[in-house]
């Protein structure tokens, strides 16, 4: 079955710090993965997406995810997080090819320090 | 651009009655979502639409929940009767499905409560 497994719930960097979270993805062909930010009261939003081709996409706001096939993880990485980074994270897999029809993780939630 | 509307944008209902959302997707978007997003999970596909046609309802409880999108622009979702496990985020989204860099967008939800 195809699913989207983001291990943790809830990361706690301090502003400046290096950042990762973790996504793995179960899905038979070559999949369209995407990571979505959410913050509070505000919409779900786009950070980057992988199609095909290099494995290292950049997305907005100075997020970088890399796409691993032998280990089937996507994970999303910030060179130094910004208080402004605080937010819940998804994860999501696209069905079909589709980049509407999602099949999204559980989140990560993410707490940034002073 | 305007985004994707929704409304209302809270809502709070007893078990057993009925509720109805309402999405304007951005102008020109073919394909239009509804997602439920519950509290600590990430959202769920409840319903594709491809301009009035349904694409995919596989995960629709049709028992309870219809939706339409009448002229293949503003779609309303319709839980009848709402159980407790229906309190969640309703998400509506749209894409314009064949432009070269498609994006999805997302409006900021419905809250349902279901006492």
């Amino acid at each position: 079955a195809q699913s989207v497994t983001q291990p943790d719930i809830h990361i706690t960097v301090s502003e400046g710090a290096s950042l990762e979270l973790r996504c793995n993805y179960s899905y038979g062909a070559t999949p369209y993965l995407f990571w979505y930010v959410q913050s509070p009261g505000q919409g779900l939003q786009l950070l980057l997406k992988y199609f095909s081709g290099d494995t290292l996409v950049q997305g907005i706001k100075g997020f970088e995810a890399e796409f691993k096939r032998s280990q089937s993880s996507f994970n999303l990485r910030k060179p130094s997080v910004h208080w402004s980074d605080a937010a819940e994270y998804f994860c999501a897999v696209g069905r079909g090819g589709s980049q509407g029809n999602l099949i999204f993780g559980k989140g990560t939630k993410l707490s940034v320090k002073p | 651009e305007a985004g994707v509307a929704q409304s209302p944008r809270y809502k709070i209902i007893e078990k057993r009655q009925s509720v109805a959302f309402w999405c304007n997707p951005i102008s020109g978007h073919a394909t239009l979502y509804w997602y439920q997003q519950i509290l600590g999970q990430g959202p769920k596909l409840l319903i594709q639409f491809q301009n009035n046609g349904v694409v995919d309802d596989s995960q629709l409880p049709k028992d309870r929940f219809s939706a339409e999108r009448l002229k293949g622009v503003d779609s309303t979702l319709k839980i009848q009767p709402a159980k407790l496990e229906d309190s969640a985020v309703y998400l509506c989204a749209s894409s314009s499905l064949g432009a070269t860099n498609e994006k999805l967008f997302f409006g900021s939800g419905t809250q349902l409560s279901v006492l």
